[in-house]
């Protein structure tokens, strides 16, 4: 069965720091695409970089980069120069193979400190 | 932008009443999707729908049904509410198939008391 882990439940960075939140993914599948989002305090949900399994370059959007490890099956998210606006929840999700469902981890808090 | 626009924000009902949450997308998107979400578990899907009065269960529809009359509005409908259906509700949308995102809304808070 297709699986996202995200095995830290919080984490703390400090401003301008870099950071790398983790995610590990489980499938059998050769075609499948990888989903990063913020959600803030206030609930909504902020799509952030997309990665699929046969893109060859790491995606990036601005400080957001994906770091893609296909063989581990890790797509874990770098946010460099961090700051007080990235604290929130973040989540990791896959997209199942020929159907647009995504299954989410857990989420992993993030909190950044002066 | 796209905009996915769900009814309320917070909203309070008592056990057994019949709960409806709507959600109306502005993108013309073909998929809508409802989840829950609660501490630890993150974002579980309850139904979608990729066409009008197309709808497949998710994996936890026990206690809810969908309603999809027109491609821009999904309902989700608690028949008879129960406690252990609080929780935070977002409705999201996305274009079918390919590396475009699923677009959500701002989310229900529903508590059942």
């Amino acid at each position: 069965a297709q699986k996202i882990t995200q095995t830290q439940p919080g984490m703390f960075v400090q401003e301008k720091e870099a950071v790398t939140l983790d995610c590990t993914y489980d499938t059998s599948d050769q075609s499948y695409g990888l989903f990063w989002y913020k959600q803030p305090s206030s609930g909504e949900m902020i799509f952030l970089i997309y990665q699929g399994s046969y893109d060859e370059q790491n995606a990036t959007e601005g400080r957001y980069s994906l770091n893609f490890q296909k063989a581990r099956k890790s797509a874990n998210l770098v946010i460099s120069a961090s700051q007080l606006g990235d604290s929130a929840m973040y989540f990791c999700a896959m997209r199942e193979h020929n159907t647009d469902k995504l299954i989410f981890g857990t989420g992993t808090r993030l909190q950044v400190f002066p | 932008d796209v905009k996915v626009t769900q009814s309320s924000r917070y909203l309070v009902k008592r056990t057994g009443e019949k709960v409806f949450l709507e959600c109306v997308q502005d993108m013309d998107h073909e998929n809508m999707f409802w989840y829950r979400q609660d501490p630890g578990l993150g974002l579980r899907l309850i139904y979608f729908s990729y066409d009008v009065k197309m709808k497949e269960k998710g994996d936890i529809p026990e206690g809810y049904s969908v309603s999809r009359e027109k491609k821009e509005r999904f309902s989700l409908i608690l028949e008879s509410a129960s406690t252990n259906q609080t929780s935070m509700y977002l409705c999201a949308s996305s274009f079918v198939q390919g590396a475009q995102p699923q677009h959500f809304g701002d989310g229900t808070r529903l508590s059942i008391l």
